[in-house]
């Protein structure tokens, strides 16, 4: 079975400073993809960055950067030059091998309050 | 584009009422899922769908129904409803290859007293 750990509940940074959010996952799976989604208090998911299992580079999508340790399996996301506006709730998600389906298994998130 | 619409936003229902939750993408999307999302909690998927006339269970199933008649559209029926289903309910698609990015709607938000 696939499981996504998240294991901060809440995390503060100073606006302007970088931040890691961690993400631990697991499975049996050779081939699957991790996945960043950000939810504002106002409720939509909003997808960040997708890292593949099999993509040798990390990802990187403007501030967004996806540290990426199989070894460890882990996915961390890392923002940099936080905003007041990176205020949110960030889910960590794997799609793990040719699940029917491509379903996602979500961890339960991460609260980051941005400070000015 | 309007993505993925879920209707209604906000609904309270009465312990053993019924009501469906509606949803359509306009992106061509095989794939459609619904998930529930408790309060401080991840996602659970409840159903999905990966193409008309093709549904099964998720994780959390117990209370709901689904159906898939066309590609567009993916309601979910909830039976009898029950106070441990008050939740925020996404409803979300994706293509059938690649990265898979789900797209999600706004959010249905659900309270049963």
């Amino acid at each position: 079975a696939q499981k996504i750990t998240q294991t901060q509940p809440g995390m503060f940074v100073q606006e302007k400073e970088a931040v890691t959010l961690d993400c631990t996952y697991d499975t049996s799976d050779q081939s699957y993809g991790l996945f960043w989604y950000k939810q504002p208090s106002s409720g939509e998911m909003i997808f960040l960055i997708y890292q593949g299992s099999y993509d040798e580079q990390n990802a990187t999508e403007g501030r967004y950067s996806l540290n990426f340790q199989k070894a460890r399996k882990s996915a961390n996301l890392v923002i940099s030059a936080s905003q007041l506006g990176d205020s949110a709730m960030y889910f960590c998600a794997m799609r793990a091998g040719a699940v029917y389906g491509n379903k996602l298994v979500f961890g339960a998130g991460t609260i980051l309050r941005v400070k000015s | 584009n309007a993505g993925v619409t879920q209707t209604p936003k906000f609904r309270i229902l009465k312990i053993g009422q019924s009501m469906t939750l509606q949803c359509a993408q306009d992106m061509n999307h095989n794939y459609m899922y619904w998930y529930r999302q408790d309060p401080g909690m991840g996602l659970k998927l409840i159903y999905y769908s990966v193409g008309a006339g093709i549904t099964d269970k998720g994780e959390v199933p117990n209370g709901y129904n689904v159906s898939r008649s066309t590609t567009e559209d993916f309601p979910l029926r909830l039976e009898l409803a029950a106070p441990s289903q008050t939740s925020v309910y996404f409803c979300a698609s994706s293509l059938s290859s690649g990265a898979n990015v789900l797209t999600f709607g706004a959010g249905s938000r659900l309270t049963v007293l």
